[in-house]
């Protein structure tokens, strides 16, 4: 099956400054590519995804950038603010959603 | 549109004794999931389904049963309670996974279980 590494595990930026967080899949099959965000206390929310068709997707201060060939994708937060503090977690599916470990990052003001 | 629900949102058991956790979705979606979320090892699925009647293992269904009589409502049944299973647990739902076409989860609120 699907194995998702996700890195680092913790994460400490300056707020104003950028944020990366990496992940590595296994399955050349997997198609879909999820972020989630996660605040202390609360349900995953997904903040970007991206396709296998498609090598990066942008939304305003967040963006996601997929190598097929080395099968790693990145989540790239800039300017970050003291709000994106939060744990954040890839997934990878093919048949159904294989989630990373998680990366908690926090904005230090 | 309530999305995603469960509950209870909390309960503590002691060893030995069973539960049940309710989730519902008002959003028509095909399939659910049930997933646990331990410390440092992300959200790992339980059980899923991707229909009504429906129901297929996942990565960690041992000691969980699981039933889809209604489409909207998705039930996961710990028989005999271990501290093993102590733990947040997150139902989802989704459309169909199709190509091209949204398939993001959506998340309950969680259930936090506590086993003594």
């Amino acid at each position: 099956g699907e194995n998702v590494e996700q890195h680092p595990s913790t994460l400490s930026v300056q707020e104003g400054d950028s944020a990366v967080i990496k992940c590595t899949y296994s399955d050349s099959a997997s198609n879909y590519f999820p972020w989630y965000k996660q605040e202390l206390g609360k349900r995953p929310q997904l903040i970007i995804d991206i396709r296998s068709n498609v090598g990066e997707k942008k939304d305003q201060r967040i963006a996601v950038t997929l190598n097929k060939t080395a099968k790693h994708f990145s989540l790239h937060i800039t300017e970050t603010q003291p709000e994106d503090s939060a744990v954040y977690f890839c997934a990878a599916r093919n048949e159904k959603l294989t989630f990373g470990t998680g990366t908690r990052l926090t904005i230090i003001p | 549109n309530a999305g995603v629900t469960q509950t209870p949102k909390f309960r503590v058991l002691k060893t030995g004794q069973s539960m049940t956790l309710l989730c519902a979705q008002d959003m028509n979606h095909e399939y659910m999931y049930w997933y646990r979320q331990d410390p440092g090892m992300g959200l790992r699925l339980i059980h899923y389904s991707v229909g009504e009647g429906t129901t297929a293992k996942g990565e960690v269904p041992d000691g969980y049963n699981v039933s889809r009589l209604k489409k909207q409502n998705f039930l996961l049944g710990l028989e005999s309670a271990a501290p093993s299973q102590t733990s947040v647990y997150f139902c989802a739902s989704s459309p169909v996974p199709q190509r091209g076409v949204t398939d993001t989860q959506y998340f309950g609120p969680g259930t936090r279980l506590t086993v003594l």
